[in-house]
């Protein structure tokens, strides 16, 4: 069976980055993109953009550009997330989330990233 | 910007009809959109429901359907029962990229 599996909570003191693993199984890897997809505390699903597994081509949505890296293992099946000069508003519950031609149809449980001194 | 547009809050009496909304602050949604509507419940990931406006995806209950309704998408859910209390969240592909609605927080009481 389809399963993306995070890695864990994670706290960080600003200005550090973080990487966010999202290790998937039961299927073929580079045959789905990955999408990533951040909700902040008591706010609304946001997406961040995806990589395409195939090339490793990732897309930034509006927003997450610069400092939000998507970055692929495909000897290991794995997606990642990298942020980096964390900030405070980085606070988040991160999900990777696999599409199957424009609808998201697995997610991983997510991962909650705290940005704090 | 266009902005993915759907009702903060709405209630449901158990047993009832309930038709959540998922607009376009400039233009229509059509199938061309591929509207899909995922449920989350606090602490939980999101499950997807509905994909391609109507489709839905395994293990989900036919009280759930999806369609085009004017110049929106809806999700309809029929004899809503408690464990239906959730936030709804939709997406739209826009060409871009994938874009969530606020989602609508759904009250069963």
């Amino acid at each position: 069976q389809v399963q993306l599996v995070q890695s864990g909570s994670d706290l960080k003191k600003p200005g550090a980055s973080v990487k966010v693993s999202c290790k998937a199984s039961g299927y073929t890897f580079t045959n789905y993109a990955m999408h990533w997809v951040r909700q902040a505390p008591g706010q609304g699903l946001e997406w961040m953009g995806w990589i395409n597994t195939n090339t490793g081509n990732p897309t930034y949505a509006q927003g997450f550009t610069g400092r939000f890296v998507f970055s692929l293992d495909t000897s290991v099946s794995t997606a990642y997330l990298q942020i980096s000069s964390l900030k405070a508003e980085d606070t988040a519950v991160y999900y990777c989330a696999r599409e199957s031609v424009w609808y998201f149809d697995f997610w991983g449980r997510g991962t909650l990233v705290t940005v704090s001194s | 910007q266009t902005v993915v547009t759907q009702e903060p809050s709405f209630s449901v009496s158990p047993g009832g009809t309930v038709t959540l909304t998922c607009g376009l602050t400039s233009g229509s949604v059509s199938a061309s959109y591929y509207p899909s509507w995922y449920q989350q419940t606090p602490g939980q990931a999101p499950r997807t429901l509905i994909y391609s406006t109507n489709t839905r995806s395994s293990g989900v209950p036919d009280r759930f359907s999806g369609s085009i309704l004017g110049n929106k998408a809806a999700l309809t859910i029929t004899g809503a029962q408690a464990d239906d209390e959730s936030d709804y969240y939709c997406v739209l592909y826009m060409g871009s990229g994938m874009v969530f609605g606020g989602g609508t927080k759904l009250t069963v009481l």
